[in-house]
């Protein structure tokens, strides 16, 4: 157990509809990451949130957003959801901002069907 | 694209073998790492190995770096099934930027 939680484990959608994912990072945990892997494209990173801010932006579409708040647990937004976007989504977190010696610990995921 | 690039995509062995697998990158980096992934179940961070080591174990994992060819190497001796698995490389570039992982080996090791 890596300490990360996110909720819900499944969701069933269909197209068109917006969705939030929900991320809690390990206790003390400033950074959180989210990523994309379906089996076509590997693991994609989507965002990064350090300490309430965003720290580093990767292949996110503009119909996906992401924020964390106060208490530093972190959603992930995705609206006008299409087929494509079926996939797992991974948050993962680390105490620090990312590079150097910091370790990311990655939550079970959310594994989201849309049909 | 990706930073890291892990060759080969896919490896087949036999219990008690061992599995070599390798990750190329582009840029300086500070660290490199390795993470492992069952199917279908997030990463778990296995061995890191700063830009100033050469070679680092953990159990049977062996993890050598060679930032002359920009190039690392995981090493599992004696294999089980239970080693089954995606693994990932991860590097963190000297500029700073975060963690970029790359596109995964799958290892399978049969009974």
């Amino acid at each position: 157990d890596s300490g990360v939680t996110q909720t819900p484990k499944h969701l069933i959608t269909a197209t068109g509809q917006r969705v939030t994912l929900r991320c809690s990072p390990r206790s003390g945990d400033l950074s959180v990451y989210w990523y994309q892997q379906s089996l076509d494209q590997g693991l994609q990173f989507l965002i990064q949130y350090y300490n309430g801010e965003e720290r580093a932006k990767g292949n996110i579409l503009e119909r996906f957003s992401a924020q964390q708040f106060p208490d530093l647990h972190s959603e992930l937004n995705l609206s006008s959801l299409e087929l494509g976007d079926s996939a797992l989504y991974f948050c993962a977190s680390s105490p620090g901002q990312g590079f150097g010696t910091d370790t990311q610990y990655f939550g079970p995921g959310t594994r989201l069907t849309v049909l | 694209s990706q930073q890291g690039e892990e060759d080969p995509q896919a490896l087949s062995i036999q219990e008690g073998e061992n599995a070599t697998m390798n990750c190329s990158y582009k840029t300086s980096i500070n660290n490199l790492q390795w993470y492992r992934q069952n199917s279908g179940r997030g990463l778990v961070h296995l061995i890191l190995i700063r830009s100033n080591e050469r070679e680092k174990h953990s159990g049977r994992l062996r993890v050598t770096l060679d930032t002359s060819k920009k190039s690392s190497s995981l090493l599992i001796t004696a294999s089980r099934a239970a080693d089954t698995a995606s693994y990932f490389c991860a590097t963190d570039a000297a500029s700073g930027s975060r963690l970029t992982f790359g596109e995964g080996t799958q290892l399978t090791v049969n009974p």
